[in-house]
């Protein structure tokens, strides 16, 4: 079985500070994960993903995620927040099952951007 | 390229009452998913389609929901009767198959409130 942990539902950052999201992976084979982000009244759009092509992953809007194998951690990260960062961040983790794709997503992290 | 388009945005019920939504997946995208999203949790997925067919629908409440996908295109989720509980954010998402079969294209969800 496939599952992902997001520690922290919610997660509040002054603007201009680091963001640290942790996800942590639970999978029998080397998985492919995903983070999402979804903005207020939209659906989830994807921030990056990771595809063993290198542990660094860089995604759009500064994010990036280091895939640590030992660790079977996927946190993501951004520099610097911006007020626009506010949003509700989901790891994922995707298998192969019977020939087709399965994602399972996590619960989510609110990041919330204090001004 | 045009996005999934997904109808109702809103609806809200009484329960024992019937609700349907309709997705329009991303133009040559073989797979489609339709998530719950309840409030404070991660989307959870319901039924899953490759073309026409089901490919998953382990978590589907078969006795309440029922799903179809026509043509392998457009797809219908119904909801006979509606619970208190239902009241979620419907996602609708397409991918392609193959090697990208994992990247999913979100719509903006219907949300449903029932009362």
């Amino acid at each position: 079985a496939q599952s992902v942990t997001q520690l922290g539902s919610h997660v509040s950052v002054s603007e201009g500070a680091l963001v640290l999201l942790r996800c942590n992976y639970s999978s029998s084979v080397p998985p492919y994960l995903f983070w999402y982000v979804q903005y207020p009244n939209q659906g989830l759009q994807l921030l990056l993903k990771y595809t063993s092509a290198a542990t660094l992953v860089k995604g759009i809007n500064g994010f990036e995620a280091e895939f640590k194998k030992s660790e079977t951690s996927f946190h993501l990260t951004k520099p610097s927040a911006h007020m626009s960062d506010a949003a509700e961040y989901f790891c994922a983790v995707s298998r192969n099952s019977g020939g087709y794709q399965k994602v399972t997503f996590g619960i989510g992290t609110k990041l919330q951007v204090i001004p | 390229e045009a996005g999934v388009a997904q109808s109702p945005r809103y609806k809200i019920i009484e329960k024992r009452q019937s609700v349907a939504f309709w997705c329009n997946p991303i133009s040559g995208h073989a797979t489609l998913y339709w998530y719950q999203q309840i409030l404070g949790q991660g989307p959870k997925l319901l039924i899953q389609f490759q073309n026409n067919g089901v490919v998953d629908d382990s978590q589907l409440p078969k006795d309440r929901f029922s799903a179809e996908r026509l043509k392998g295109v457009d797809s219908t989720l119904k909801i006979q009767p509606a619970k208190l509980e239902d009241s979620a954010v419907y996602l609708c998402a397409s991918s392609l198959a193959g090697a990208g079969a994992n990247v999913l294209t979100f719509g903006a969800g219907s949300r449903l409130t029932v009362l």
